[in-house]
């Protein structure tokens, strides 16, 4: 079975901070993908990352895939209220299936 | 539609009943996956679809669980004899196809066993 950690569980911090959520898994992946879900909707995705190593940014948030294509990080700057949400990681298997982490709930108080 | 879309978008069953929720994926996107989100935590994988085909339903917790696809479209998850155990967010999700891109998620169906 494919499983995929993230942490913290629960993040609360104040507007204007920075941050970082991980996601680790004992297994390899083909990709891994972060998504954005908020109450009472599907999650979106945010970024696919597939090379080992991988660094990709989007606006403030920058997201890194392990060399092992094992564990990705995502790192928030200057945090916003907008930003709050719960954030999921998912690794896309060789069999084109997707596997999701518990996600890290994020709260962000102005 | 533009997205896809999941009804009922709540329901309540008392013990026992049978419960049928549809998906109607994004037109054209040849995979389709349903996923159960119990209240503050990820998704967990039920079942997968290329088109008509049910490649992989290792997630039913059950077999009172039971998903169907039969034209590669509109797909239909039904549990029978619900239990309180059942009550969850049921989530479907399309993609285009192979290589697996982004998942276009539903609003969810919100199950409520009583």
């Amino acid at each position: 079975t494919q499983l995929l950690e993230q942490s913290p569980q629960f993040l609360s911090i104040q507007e204007g901070e920075n941050l970082t959520v991980y996601c680790n898994s004992s297994s390899v992946f083909s990709s891994l993908q972060w998504y954005r879900q908020e109450p009472g909707e599907g999650p979106v995705l945010l970024v696919t990352v597939v090379t080992g190593g991988e660094v990709k940014k989007l606006k403030r948030l920058t997201f890194q895939f392990g060399d092992a294509r094992k564990d990705s990080s995502l790192h928030i700057t200057a945090a916003q209220p907008g930003d709050t949400g719960l954030y999921l990681c998912a690794g896309v298997t060789y069999g084109q299936n997707f596997v999701f982490g518990p996600g890290t709930r994020l709260s962000v108080l102005p | 539609g533009a997205g896809v879309s999941q009804s009922p978008r709540y329901k309540v069953a008392k013990r026992g009943q049978d419960v049928a929720l549809r998906c109607d994926p994004i037109s054209g996107h040849v995979s389709l996956f349903w996923y159960q989100q119990a209240l503050g935590q990820g998704p967990e994988f039920l079942t997968y679809f290329q088109n008509e085909a049910q490649l992989d339903k290792s997630g039913l917790p059950s077999d009172r669980f039971f998903a169907e696809r039969p034209e590669g479209s509109v797909s239909t998850l039904k549990i029978q004899r619900t239990q309180q155990e059942d009550s969850a967010v049921y989530l479907c999700a399309s993609t285009r196809g192979v290589p697996a891109g982004e998942l276009f998620f539903g609003e969810g169906s919100r199950l409520t066993v009583l």
